[in-house]
């Protein structure tokens, strides 16, 4: 089991760019989440998606907007790149099972943005 | 969402044990207490969880206390491995979906 995967590692953009970041989940996991991660500071919830649809959404604009395929693999997109966007993308599988409150989330390694 | 208070950071000895605390006044009755930690270059991972009693698992241990307004992370053995950051989170079974919500967490420290 390759367990989440992310790519790609690393990715430099300019202001105004758009981009898009791609995540796999856990095999058997049906739900995937979003979080941004700015330079010493824990990571901030952006969307959940579950079923093809977004679920649930963090305190983030409209500029993020995301995707999930069938196959459960979802993609992030960032629209009119701002400087303050330079973070550490964290994609994050789990099984959605209703009122279940420890319901383990696994991460990936995360894509590294840079935005010049 | 719930919140909780973590020190910013902590040191130990390698093979020495490691108690990791948390402060969490606000918690609600069907709040479950999660830890994880991070790893450098890494994804967070899960470590442990507990609602009421102390709960073992082969990672650490977690103890939580009566009135459950705290808890501690117990690393029985710290080895150099264990130098992450470590956060303390509430979930709550009424709230739809399962997202986590990360304060800045502890960074551990280990030394040789």
């Amino acid at each position: 089991d390759a367990g989440v995967t992310q790519s790609p590692t690393h990715l430099i953009k300019t202001r105004g760019q758009q981009v898009t970041l791609r995540c796999s989940p856990k095999s058997g996991h049906d739900t995937v989440s979003w979080y941004q991660q700015a330079l010493g500071q824990g990571p901030q919830f952006i969307f959940q998606y579950y079923e093809e649809e977004e679920r649930q959404r963090g305190n983030f604009p409209d500029r993020f907007s995301g995707h999930q395929f069938p196959n459960y693999s979802s993609e992030l997109n960032v629209n009119a790149l701002l400087l303050g966007d330079s973070a550490l993308y964290l994609c994050a599988s789990s099984t959605r099972l209703a009122g279940v409150p420890y319901n383990e989330q696994f991460f990936g390694p995360g894509t590294r943005l840079t935005v010049l | 969402d719930a919140k909780t208070t973590q020190p910013n950071s902590m040191e130990s000895n390698e093979e020495e044990p490691v108690h990791l605390p948390c402060n969490h006044s606000t918690i609600s009755g069907t709040d479950y207490i999660h830890w994880y930690r991070q790893l450098p270059s890494q994804g967070p991972e899960y470590v442990i969880h507990g609602l009421t009693s102390n709960v073992n698992n082969r990672m650490a241990s977690l103890a939580i206390a009566e009135d459950r307004k705290s808890s501690t992370l117990i690393l029985h053995r710290a080895t150099l491995r264990d130098a992450a950051v470590y956060y303390c989170i509430l979930r709550s079974p009424l709230e739809y979906g399962n997202k986590l919500v990360f304060g800045a967490g502890t960074i551990l420290r280990v030394k040789s």
